[in-house]
């Protein structure tokens, strides 16, 4: 079974500044990818980065980049030069590499932007 | 290229009444998720449909199922609704299931039990 662990329940970051988001995953399997999705008060689901776990670089996306260290089994999301419209609910996910996978989500972290 | 798309938006129904959420994934996406969103349980995977055939479940009672299309389009059918049923409850596609390729997911229905 897979656990995603995110341990602030909230978070808050001056405006331009960078932030970094914990994660730490629990799995048995050797091929897997992990996730970032930033959920905004409206409610829609919206994918930033992806990092699977036979790739040597961390993954970035813009302003979103991934440290990933696979012996702490962590994938930190970090987000540089914050902006207001950072502000939302950001979910750490996992899913095996393999047919017919289906993602585990962490609990979460709120994340407010401050002007 | 258009999004994901989940109709209705809100909906609101009483114990005992079933209930039947849409999702029309991205066009060319063959593979679409279903999953549950509460404050209490958080994000929970319902089902996953690839070519009209289920291919993976999550822990949820039969009142939950759901079907795909010819089409990829995607139901999800809830039966004898309980107050615990309340939720958003989310739908995601993807090219095809497996490998590293992300879920993109909906608004979301937004279902209230009264």
């Amino acid at each position: 079974a897979q656990k995603i662990t995110q341990t602030q329940p909230g978070m808050f970051v001056q405006e331009k500044e960078a932030v970094t988001l914990d994660c730490t995953y629990d799995t048995s399997d050797q091929s897997y990818g992990l996730f970032w999705y930033k959920q905004p008060s409206s409610g829609e689901m919206i994918f930033l980065i992806y990092q699977g776990s036979y790739d040597e670089q961390n993954a970035t996306e813009g302003r979103y980049s991934l440290n990933f260290q696979k012996a702490r089994k962590s994938a930190n999301l970090v987000i540089s030069a914050s902006q207001l419209g950072d502000s939302a609910m950001y979910f750490c996910a996992m899913s095996p590499l393999k047919y017919g996978n289906k993602l585990v989500f962490g609990a979460g972290t709120i994340l407010r932007v401050k002007s | 290229k258009a999004g994901v798309t989940q109709t209705p938006r809100y909906l609101i129904k009483t114990r005992g009444q079933q209930v039947t959420l849409s999702c029309s994934p991205i066009s060319g996406h063959r593979s679409v998720s279903w999953y549950q969103q509460t404050p209490g349980q958080g994000l929970q995977f319902l089902f996953e449909y690839f070519s009209e055939t289920q291919r993976n479940k999550g822990n949820f009672p039969g009142r939950f199922s759901g079907r795909q299309f010819s089409n990829s389009r995607s139901e999800m059918n809830v039966s004898t609704l309980e107050l615990g049923d309340s939720a958003l409850y989310l739908c995601a596609s993807r090219s095809s299931p497996g490998g590293g390729q992300p879920q993109h997911f909906g608004d979301g229905t937004r279902l209230s039990i009264l």
